[in-house]
């Protein structure tokens, strides 16, 4: 599959579990993005990563854990979540990240419902 | 705080009437800013950006710097064209407006 894929589309998950999503890029980018968007919000930057190094933490709370372990996997690692959490979550990728109109391509999203 | 604002949460309009969705923006300097687009059941996706002066699928949006507006217009609206609008700048990472949902109407 081309562009940005997301795994999985849907999750739903207790506020004791732990869960991961995924997000692959087959583009060659080199900058990777998490995104949250909820219905009371507009979509909000969560994480940069520029060639696997985490550039940009937008004050995400630790429950959140992302993990980059190359320039086409980005991951975001999910414990203890709150009910408030749920949202749908978008990764993006780049080709650099710091470029001034550089586009981004997104995923379809995983839907996040936390009990 | 340096931000991107679109005042309308939603906008209706008739097939073919004209249709504008408002931008106003708050950063200095020359910013690089960007119109995303999302129809219902698909991903978000780049629609146009300023710096490319183009028109995409009927649609332009100027930059006015003594306005500070980045307004997306188009002169007929089409019924594909209901979906969420999303104002952006990036001056290193995208910033989002709050979005504006658009429906055309028959």
């Amino acid at each position: 599959e081309t562009g940005v894929t997301q795994t999985p589309r849907h999750l739903v998950m207790g506020m004791t579990n732990k869960k991961s999503l995924k997000c692959e890029q087959h583009l060659g980018h080199n900058a990777m993005y998490w995104y949250k968007q909820s219905a009371k919000k507009p979509l909000e930057l969560m994480f940069v990563y520029s060639l696997e190094e985490r550039v940009e933490n937008n004050s995400v709370p630790s429950r959140f854990s992302p993990e980059c372990p190359n320039s086409s996997h980005l991951f975001l690692h999910l414990h203890t979540l709150q009910p408030e959490d749920s949202a749908l979550y978008l990764c993006a990728s780049s080709q650099e990240a710091g470029q001034g109109a550089d586009t981004q391509y997104f995923g379809p999203g995983t839907r996040l419902t936390v009990l | 705080a340096q931000r991107v604002t679109q005042p309308e949460k939603l906008l209706s309009v008739f097939k073919g009437a004209p249709v504008e969705l408002k931008c106003n923006y708050s950063y200095s300097g020359s910013p690089e800013l960007f119109w995303y687009v999302q129809y219902s059941r698909q991903r978000l996706q780049l629609l146009l950006r300023h710096i490319s002066r183009e028109s995409i699928k009927g649609f332009t949006a100027d930059l006015n710097k003594g306005e500070t507006s980045f307004h997306l217009k188009k002169p007929f609206a089409q019924e594909e064209d209901s979906a969420m609008y999303y104002c952006a700048h990036n001056d290193y990472k995208l910033s989002f407006g709050a979005g504006t949902t658009v429906t055309v109407r028959a």
